[in-house]
């Protein structure tokens, strides 16, 4: 089963408050990411786990916050939703293998109001 | 940095047409190249990779040949069918350190075949 899934699919949040998005991966992947698609843009990567050890990119460092409890699963936290975080938020995973071979789930679209 | 360019935002076809997505990269080092496709509904999918100068990826009747001297990595299908509709994005990324996911993906091309 190559499947990544996201909750929730849809989430409306007001701003100022918090949102927390869910991934989850059955595949046994060492490492698990979060990336951000705005439209007419390209998905941009947020952070991503390597086993337990988490790297932020440097222009999102403080914006985003995630947790990896166990294997599969991964959080994307967002303390103070802004208007520029609506976009859809791309989880993906991938063996360590050295392909390049990211397998995503299906988004997880974050309107805020 | 590294930075993916994807000449076409939307390419509209008739099906049997001949594909051509335009995909040209800068990197300071050699990197790998890959084409994800993303169909309705769902997220990015692996299609395939090249790694060095010369090499052709392909799959499901697309096709890439990596060329170094054009910093190029376009996209061809012969006959495009009505299913191939779906968002094309290039990438590249490194391969020979522990952080091979970390791909920087151009903006994309919406492909819409007509039947």
């Amino acid at each position: 089963d190559t499947t990544v899934k996201q909750n929730p699919r849809y989430k409306l949040a007001r701003v100022g408050k918090p949102v927390n998005l869910i991934c989850s991966q059955t595949m046994n992947h060492d490492t698990m990411y979060w990336y951000q698609k705005k439209p007419n843009q390209a998905p941009k990567l947020l952070l991503f786990y390597y086993d337990k050890i988490l790297n932020r990119e440097a222009d999102t460092f403080e914006k985003f916050q995630s947790s990896r409890p166990n294997n599969s699963f991964c959080s994307l936290y967002i303390g103070s939703a802004g208007l520029e975080y609506s976009a859809m938020y791309l989880c993906a995973s991938s063996r360590e293998s050295n392909t390049g071979q990211l397998y995503f789930g299906e988004g997880s679209k974050l309107t805020v109001l | 940095g590294d930075s993916v360019t994807q000449t076409e935002g939307q390419v509209a076809l008739s099906e049997e047409d001949f594909l051509t997505i335009h995909c040209n990269y800068s990197a300071s080092g050699y990197p790998a190249l890959f084409w994800y496709v993303q169909y309705p509904g769902e997220g990015p999918q692996f299609l395939f990779r090249a790694s060095r100068d010369k090499e052709k990826g392909s799959s499901r009747g697309f096709e890439a040949t990596y060329d170094k001297g054009t910093t190029s990595f376009h996209l061809r299908k012969a006959s495009v069918q009505e299913s191939d509709s779906a968002v094309y994005y290039c990438a590249l990324g490194d391969l020979t350190g522990a952080n091979t996911g970390k791909l920087t993906f151009g903006h994309g091309t919406i492909l819409r075949v007509h039947p």
